[in-house]
């Protein structure tokens, strides 16, 4: 078992350039979530999803699109990276949506110049 | 929705001491309560965690304890060791329905320095 994957681990993007963030877990789990973290601000929730086909907003969503065509994997697109986007970023995996563990992938550190 | 308020943003103790940091949550619906250990440059990663049914749990020298009236909940960490060197989250979670869909809330973090 690898857990929850992600890629790359380091990327530095120039403003208005588009990416996308790779998440894949091979746990089976339902619910995957991305989560930014910046200091003294915690993880704040971009994007979650509860299965495939279903996503939903999380607390900052604004500026990044994800999708849900399979279990394994939760992409994080950046559609026009600004300098505010400058973050380390991390998707999570969970088996249930109540009261279950989250299990997380290394980090993506992006700076957006 | 629900916020979570976590002290202190940096904490730093002898080797041996006991560390002890608290969070308090807004929403009296929430019912899980875990905390994260993020060692640098890797993700978080669970340590302990407690549901609102139960006031007070350990796991060898970590202890979690949950006053529901007062809506806070504390991790204590005893005997402290340079290994225990990290950041510190506490969650907060909720059953109810709607869009909460038992999302996790973070507080803000907590710098855990052990000094040799």
């Amino acid at each position: 078992n690898a857990g929850v994957t992600q890629t790359p681990k380091f990327q530095v993007l120039k403003t208005g350039q588009s990416m996308t963030l790779q998440c894949a877990q091979d746990m089976n789990h339902e619910y995957m979530s991305w989560y930014r973290q910046d200091p003294g601000m915690g993880l704040r929730l971009i994007h979650y999803s509860v299965g495939a086909g279903i996503t939903d907003q999380g607390e900052v969503p604004n500026g990044y699109n994800v999708s849900r065509s399979t279990t394994e994997d939760f992409p994080l697109r950046l559609l026009s990276a600004a300098p505010s986007q400058t973050s380390v970023y991390f998707c999570a995996s969970r088996p249930g949506q109540y009261n279950t563990e989250a299990f997380f992938g290394q980090g993506t550190r992006l700076t957006v110049v | 929705g629900e916020n979570v308020e976590q002290h202190p943003s940096t904490l730093s103790v002898q080797e041996g001491d006991s560390a002890v940091i608290k969070c308090t949550y807004s929403d009296s619906a929430s019912n899980y309560f875990p905390w994260y250990k993020q060692e640098l440059g890797k993700g978080p990663q669970l340590i302990i965690d407690i549901r609102s049914n139960v006031g007070e749990k350990k796991d060898q020298r970590i202890a979690v304890t949950l006053n529901k009236t007062a809506k806070h909940f504390s991790l204590h960490i005893t005997e402290t060791q340079p290994e225990d060197s990290a950041v510190y989250f506490c969650a907060a979670s909720t059953r109810a329905g709607g869009t909460s869909y038992g999302k996790l809330t973070f507080g803000q973090g907590t710098i855990l320095t052990v000094h040799p």
